[in-house]
């Protein structure tokens, strides 16, 4: 089953340190999201990319947080100077999108982001 | 803005009693509405979809029928099972648009 896979699965870091995620979608899958979860919420939108443009971004997207998808493939979501508000679980999704009705978004475990 | 709003939990029931999960949405347009679940040590997972109004959509013995006068969709299931418990969401989203809107959750507990 090569669903949408995430590494790591869990980060500890110290404030003010930088860490990269990294979301593999499922293949073929020309659209791809990030969402943030924190304790006791639904996740919130982030941005998301279709093939390697990035189309869309949150306000919740501070200038702390750059993500890519170089070859419209893996993404990575980066976040700069780790603030301990940041700790949440990061969660990717993907989807082809056609024509038509609307695209099913698959979800993948979630990197768990502890800040210190 | 658009929102969803859920009932809070947690929920618990016994094994084969009923469920509903009352959910009721904010939205400016006509969007679809989804309940995804969420089962511990799992990532989250599509359980039904409605695309439009008085639209059900089923699986896994689970029901939910877009409301549009009401402006609900809540989730029902007849007989629940310990294998239910988890943290269930409800969600909204525009075709025309990428994000989608989830609500709060609420966690479900089936005793045996």
């Amino acid at each position: 089953d090569t669903g949408v896979s995430q590494d790591p699965r869990h980060k500890i870091t110290k404030r003010g340190q930088n860490v990269t995620f990294r979301c593999d979608p499922i293949s073929e899958h020309n659209r791809l999201y990030w969402y943030r979860q924190t304790l006791g919420q639904g996740p919130e939108f982030l941005t998301y990319f279709q093939n390697e443009a990035q189309l869309e971004k949150s306000r919740l997207l501070s200038d702390r947080f750059s993500a890519e998808r170089p070859k419209g493939s893996f993404s990575t979501l980066e976040i700069q100077r780790t603030e301990q508000g940041d700790s949440a679980m990061y969660l990717c999704a993907s989807s082809l999108a056609g024509q038509g009705q609307v695209d099913t978004q698959y979800f993948g475990p979630g990197t768990r982001l502890t800040v210190l | 803005g658009d929102s969803v709003t859920q009932m809070e939990g947690p929920v618990t029931l016994s094994e084969e009693a009923f469920l509903t999960i009352n959910c009721t949405y904010t939205a400016t347009g006509y969007p679809s509405l989804f309940w995804y679940v969420q089962y511990p040590g799992e990532g989250l997972q599509l359980l039904l979809k409605a695309t439009k109004a008085d639209d059900k959509g089923s699986n896994k013995g689970f029901e939910a029928t877009y409301r549009k006068e009401t402006t609900s969709f809540h989730l029902e299931k007849g007989s629940v099972q310990v294998s239910d418990s988890a943290v269930y969401f409800c969600a909204l989203r525009y075709s025309s648009a990428s994000k989608i809107i989830f609500g709060s959750g609420t966690r479900l507990s089936i005793r045996p």
